[in-house]
């Protein structure tokens, strides 16, 4: 089974304040990708990645920065949180045309 | 990227009853088409998948058809139990390189005893 592991698991922090979101994943798969979750919105993609250096723009981009640093690691970054930033974000992993592994997801508060 | 209509976003079914989720997606090329259910507390799993060459899967009690020609897509949930209780989301990836991949909305299904 693929793995995917995202830090922290809670997070908790002020308005404007710099949140950095991480995932890690073990399959070598080529792309990574970020979503938040919101009661009556689904699965929303913010950024996305088909590979170290690249950043691709999701849907709901604004207020996040992304950066694949290698193969295995994306990050989410939150430079001056705002509490509508407030959800719980997933991370995933696949490989072209095949299935999405998640992780278990950061539930982040922003008071 | 590919826009995906999900519906219904609410489902209530008595156990044992079967249960209906219907997708339409936008870009004709796209062929691979999964379901992904979330269970409270939990991350999405997907459950089963369909590609383009198929017009219909059956895993154990669930069933995908696709339609092409529509571009519709859909799960059917046979003999529901308790456990089938959660939200499934459906996505339409599309068959072009960046792979930008959005879901459906989402159902929220729930079996009543």
């Amino acid at each position: 089974e693929a793995a995917v592991t995202q830090s922290p698991r809670n997070k908790v922090t002020v308005t404007g304040g710099n949140v950095t979101l991480s995932c890690r994943q073990t399959n070598s798969h080529n792309y990574m990708y970020w979503y938040r979750q919101d009661t009556g919105h689904g699965l929303r993609l913010i950024h996305y990645s088909y590979g170290a250096g690249n950043l691709q723009i999701g849907d709901v981009p604004d207020g996040y920065k992304a950066t694949r640093t290698t193969q295995e690691d994306f990050f989410l970054l939150l430079e001056l949180a705002s509490p509508s930033q407030t959800s719980l974000y997933f991370c995933a992993s696949s490989d072209r045309n095949e299935r999405l592994f998640f992780g278990h997801g950061t539930k982040l508060s922003v008071l | 990227g590919e826009q995906v209509e999900q519906l219904p976003s609410i489902l209530r079914v008595q156990e044992g009853s079967s249960a209906s989720i219907n997708c339409s997606y936008e870009d004709s090329a796209s062929n691979y088409f999964p379901w992904y259910k979330q269970e409270p507390g939990e991350n999405p799993k997907l459950i089963i998948d369909i590609r383009s060459n198929m017009e219909r899967k059956q895993i154990q009690e669930l069933i995908v058809l696709l339609d092409k020609k529509a571009k519709r897509f859909s799960l059917h949930i046979t003999d529901t139990q308790p456990g089938d209780s959660a939200m499934y989301f459906c996505a339409a990836p599309p068959n072009y390189g960046n792979e930008k991949i959005t879901f459906g909305a989402g159902t929220k299904l729930t079996i009543k005893p």
